[in-house]
């Protein structure tokens, strides 16, 4: 299995506070991303990670921030959690494999985050 | 753009039924396909992937053939079993676009004993 951790796996927070789930990665993968998963709308991509401080918006991006100061942590935060935030948070990793990129993803086991 | 999609489920079987899940995909360029399996409270795990037309691929009894003229990649397996109950994604990865994967939205399958 690809070493890949979230951190926490559960959080139960209040609207308005700040919030960071954070993505560990042993194997050195250059792409990360985060995913929120929602019945009903499959995964939704809300930031990814090309590099070390490289990132760059995904289609549901709007109440999020990310980071990335080293290859192995990719860090995703709620700046003031609302309701609407309340989801299961995935992280992946992947690797180009040069010209022709398969890019298959590895997730992690995700963090579940109730906001009240 | 890129785009996927896979029949909606929930698909619910009797263990040892033939499974068939459909996956038709649009892409610019000539994506490799996957199958993602997620299993409750897990994450997604790669099941099986193709990167060219007419390849299969294969993994735990599930098969998937890559077929350009329908643009296709259809997921099956002969004999389900109630481990299989979980979530499918049909995605795709185009090498001639970005490299950010595009998801269908899943198939629950149920598996009834």
């Amino acid at each position: 299995d690809a070493g890949i951790t979230q951190s926490p796996r559960h959080k139960v927070t209040e609207t308005g506070t700040p919030v960071t789930l954070r993505c560990h990665q042993t194997e050195n993968h250059r792409y990360m991303y985060w995913y929120r998963q929602d019945p009903g709308h499959g995964l939704r991509l809300i930031h990814y990670s090309y590099g070390v401080k490289d990132t760059d918006k995904g289609e549901v991006s709007d109440g999020y921030s990310v980071s990335r100061s080293k290859t192995e942590d990719f860090l995703l935060t709620l700046e003031s959690a609302t309701s609407s935030q309340t989801s299961v948070y995935f992280c992946a990793i992947s690797e180009s494999s040069g010209v022709r990129s398969y890019n298959e993803q590895f997730f992690g086991p995700g963090t579940r985050l109730t906001v009240l | 753009g890129d785009s996927v999609t896979q029949m909606e489920g929930p698909v619910t079987l009797s263990e040892e039924a033939f499974l068939t899940i459909n996956c038709t995909y649009t892409a610019t360029g000539y994506p490799s396909l996957f199958w993602y399996v997620q299993y409750p409270g897990e994450g997604l795990q790669l099941l099986l992937k193709a990167t060219k037309a007419d390849d299969k691929g294969s993994n735990k009894g599930f098969e998937a053939t890559y077929r350009k003229e329908t643009t296709s990649f259809h997921l099956e397996k002969g004999s389900v079993q109630v481990s299989d109950s979980a979530v499918y994604f049909c995605a795709l990865s185009d090498p001639g676009g970005s490299y950010i994967p595009t998801f269908g939205r899943g198939t629950s399958l149920i598996v009834h004993p």
